[in-house]
């Protein structure tokens, strides 16, 4: 079966760096997404990893393993807002999107 | 820009009625989609569109149907509900399918069937 694994939850304090870990399980592969979802709201996209390393947009980084079937979305300076929902999603062979069930990271001041 | 858009915001069924989903994207996307997002899992996807005219089974098809008559608008239909299809209800556009292409998701809409 196909299946991506994530943290439940995790806390983190407001300034620090956080490091959310995916590992996944498919049926091939076409790519890794993250996504960030706020409580009650929408997800929207973060990030696009295929090939592996390091993908860097501002204060957010994506890091991708495709022999270890892993990936890690990097989180420095935390603020606040960034307190949400995490959410990776794989494209499998099929370009199906195959979700985890997502990282709720809580940011104390 | 209003993006994607979902109506109804909120719903309340009782088991065995029925009721329809609406979904408008304003941004000419050839792919919608429609999943389910339920605590303690991942977006499932229930049925999806790669353009005007057509649909096709996702993960959880059962007890759902779809239309999309016009490019822009992708509805969700549920026939007879059931408890079982109490959920958060997410409509997603992309301009592409495969690669690259994120999904632009409406604010979801939360049903519940008592």
């Amino acid at each position: 079966g196909q299946n991506i694994d994530q943290p439940t939850e995790m806390t983190a304090t407001e300034g620090a760096i956080v490091q959310i870990n995916c590992t996944y399980q498919t049926s091939g592969f076409n790519g890794l997404f993250w996504y960030q979802q706020h409580a009650g709201e929408a997800p929207t996209f973060l990030s696009y990893n295929v090939l592996d390393g390091l993908e860097e947009k501002g204060r957010f980084s994506s890091f991708l393993s495709r022999s270890k079937g892993y990936s890690y979305l990097l989180l420095k300076e935390l603020q606040m807002k960034d307190s949400a929902s995490y959410l990776c999603a794989v494209q499998d062979s099929n370009y199906q999107l195959i979700w985890g069930a997502g990282t709720k990271l809580i940011i104390k001041p | 820009n209003a993006g994607v858009t979902q109506t109804p915001k909120f719903r309340v069924l009782k088991t065995g009625q029925s009721m329809t989903l609406l979904c408008a994207q304003d941004m000419n996307h050839e792919y919608m989609y429609w999943y389910r997002q339920d605590p303690g899992m991942g977006l499932r996807l229930i049925h999806y569109s790669v353009g005007e005219g057509t649909t096709a089974k996702g993960e959880v098809p059962d007890g759902y149907n779809v239309s999309r008559l016009k490019k822009q608008n992708f509805l969700l239909g549920l026939e007879s509900a059931a408890p079982s299809q109490t959920s958060v209800y997410f409509c997603a556009s992309s301009p592409i399918a495969g690669g690259p292409g994120e999904l632009f998701f409406g604010e979801g809409s939360r049903l519940t069937v008592l």
